[in-house]
């Protein structure tokens, strides 16, 4: 299998910075993604990450090591409507698909 | 149009009956994918088309379930003599082959089966 594992649930404040964690595995892989996804609407792509290390894209920075089968995405500033499912996926060459996790929902309190 | 669209929006059925759902993929984008999403729940892959190559059918969960796409534009995924558990959202997504600006998704199909 390809198992996606990220956390089900994260709290945090407004104006604060939160890490949603994600591990994958890592035979085959080729690229890890992020997608937001508000309560009720489809998902909407945030970052993609093949190479190790750090992208940085406003207020949204995503992470990757692929050695460790390793990815976070990294949100600073929180805002209200940061409050939002947050879905880690792993493209694999092995298969013509991405295969997301569960979804980490994040709350944010004022 | 300038996203990916699909249709129709919400459909109620009953039980046993046969449904068709349509997705329009985002004007050459030859990656197209088929997502069902229950309440609460994350994506889970159905199936997968890339251009004129085969499809990637290892998703479809019963052989009740099938799909099809024209060229590289309009795909329609149908599922026979529905169930009570076929209840869900459908997302459809297209990319490009290179997949480097992720996925893109329609606004989904929200099936209720009664």
């Amino acid at each position: 299998g390809q198992n996606i594992d990220q956390p089900t649930e994260m709290t945090a404040t407004e104006g604060a910075i939160v890490q949603i964690n994600c591990t994958y595995q890592t035979s085959g892989f080729n690229g890890l993604f992020w997608y937001q996804q508000h309560a009720g609407e489809a998902p909407t792509f945030l970052s993609y990450n093949v190479l190790d290390g750090l992208e940085e894209k406003g207020r949204f920075s995503s992470f990757l090591s692929r050695s460790k089968g390793y990815s976070y995405l990294l949100l600073k500033e929180l805002q209200m409507k940061d409050s939002a499912s947050y879905l880690c996926a792993a493209g694999y060459s092995s298969a013509s698909k991405i295969i997301f996790g569960s979804g980490t929902r994040l709350s944010i309190r004022p | 149009g300038a996203g990916v669209s699909q249709s129709p929006s919400n459909k109620v059925t009953e039980k046993g009956k046969d449904v068709e759902l349509r997705c329009d993929p985002i004007s050459g984008h030859t990656a197209l994918y088929w997502y069902r999403q229950r309440l609460g729940q994350g994506l889970e892959f159905l199936i997968y088309f890339q251009g004129n190559s085969a499809p990637d059918k290892s998703g479809l969960p019963s052989d009740r379930f099938s799909a099809e796409r024209t060229g590289e534009s309009v795909s329609t995924l149908t599922i026979q003599r529905t169930q009570q558990e076929d209840s869900a959202v459908y997302l459809c997504a297209s990319s490009l082959l290179d997949r480097t600006g992720g996925q893109y998704f329609g606004p989904g199909t929200r099936l209720t089966v009664t």
